[in-house]
C-alpha cells in the first residue's frame, strides 16, 4: 500500500543553520515524489519534484530508493522558509498521497 | 488567471445536514481532485473527476459523492453530516496528459459540524 510518512509533526532550526526534512515512503511501484508547502495563510504548493531535480529557494530533495527516502535539505535556512511542508507521492492513477507535514520554524 | 476557485470558504452545519462544496479550475486545467484535511493531518484523497466522470476514489464512504460540469468546475456533496466530517476541504485541478504532474490547489472551505 502507498505511505508517505514524515516522522518529525515540528521542526525549529535557527537562522543559517542547515535543515533537513524528512519524507519515508512505501510503494509498489516507481515512484515519483514531490514537496508542497504552505505559507502562512497562504495555500498549498507545489515546492519541487524530483522528476525535476532542480533546487527551489535552495531547497533540495534527492531520492533514496534504497531507503525509501526523499528527505528535504536546505545549506542554510531564512526566516522566510517558516512554514507546514508535506511530502507527498503520486500513484499511477494520478492519486496523490501526503504526508502527515513537517511545521518549520525558522528562529532568527 | 484567478487560480483554483472554492466557495464558500467557511460554513457550518449540524448533524445529518447535507453540504455542497463548489470548485473552479485553474484556467486550462480539466481534472479536479478533492481532499479532506482534518486538523493537524495532511491531505486524504476523496476523489478524481475528469471528462464529467469520477475516474478515482480514495477511501471515503458513500456519502461523499461529486459532480464535474462541462465546463470543468466541480461540487463536492457530503449527506448525512457526521462531526467527524468537520475539516478543511481542498479542491485541486491539473492538466491531464500535461509536461507535469501539478496539483494547483485552492484555498480550500472550513466545514465545521456541529
Amino acid at each position: 500500500a502507498q505511505r508517505v510518512t514524515q516522522p518529525e509533526k515540528l521542526l525549529s532550526v535557527f537562522k543559517g543553520a542547515p535543515v533537513e526534512l524528512k519524507c519515508n515512503y512505501s510503494y509498489s511501484g516507481s515512484p515519483e515524489l514531490f514537496w508542497y508547502v504552505q505559507y502562512s495563510r497562504q495555500r498549498l504548493q507545489l515546492l519541487l519534484r524530483h522528476i525535476s531535480r532542480e533546487s527551489i529557494k535552495g531547497f533540495t530533495a534527492d531520492l533514496n530508493k534504497g531507503e525509501t527516502s526523499f528527505h528535504l535539505k536546505k545549506p542554510f535556512a531564512q526566516e522566510e522558509d517558516s512554514a507546514m511542508y508535506y511530502c507527498a507521492l503520486i500513484s499511477t492513477g494520478n492519486q496523490f498521497y501526503f504526508g502527515t507535514g513537517t511545521s518549520l520554524t525558522v528562529i532568527p | 488567471d484567478a487560480g483554483v476557485t472554492q466557495s464558500p470558504t467557511h460554513l457550518i452545519k449540524t448533524r445529518g445536514q447535507q453540504v455542497t462544496l463548489r470548485c473552479s479550475p485553474k484556467s486550462g486545467h480539466d481534472t479536479v481532485s478533492w481532499y479532506q484535511q482534518a486538523l493537524g493531518q495532511g491531505p486524504q484523497f476523496i476523489f478524481q473527476y475528469y471528462e464529467e466522470e469520477e475516474r478515482q476514489r480514495g477511501n471515503f464512504p458513500d456519502r461523499f459523492s461529486g459532480h464535474q460540469f462541462p465546463n470543468y468546475s466541480s461540487e463536492l456533496n457530503v449527506n448525512a453530516l457526521l462531526l467527524g466530517d468537520s475539516a478543511l476541504y481542498l479542491c485541486a485541478s491539473s492538466l491531464e496528459g500535461g509536461n507535469d504532474e501539478k496539483l494547483f490547489f485552492g484555498s480550500g472551505t472550513q466545514l465545521s459540524v456541529l
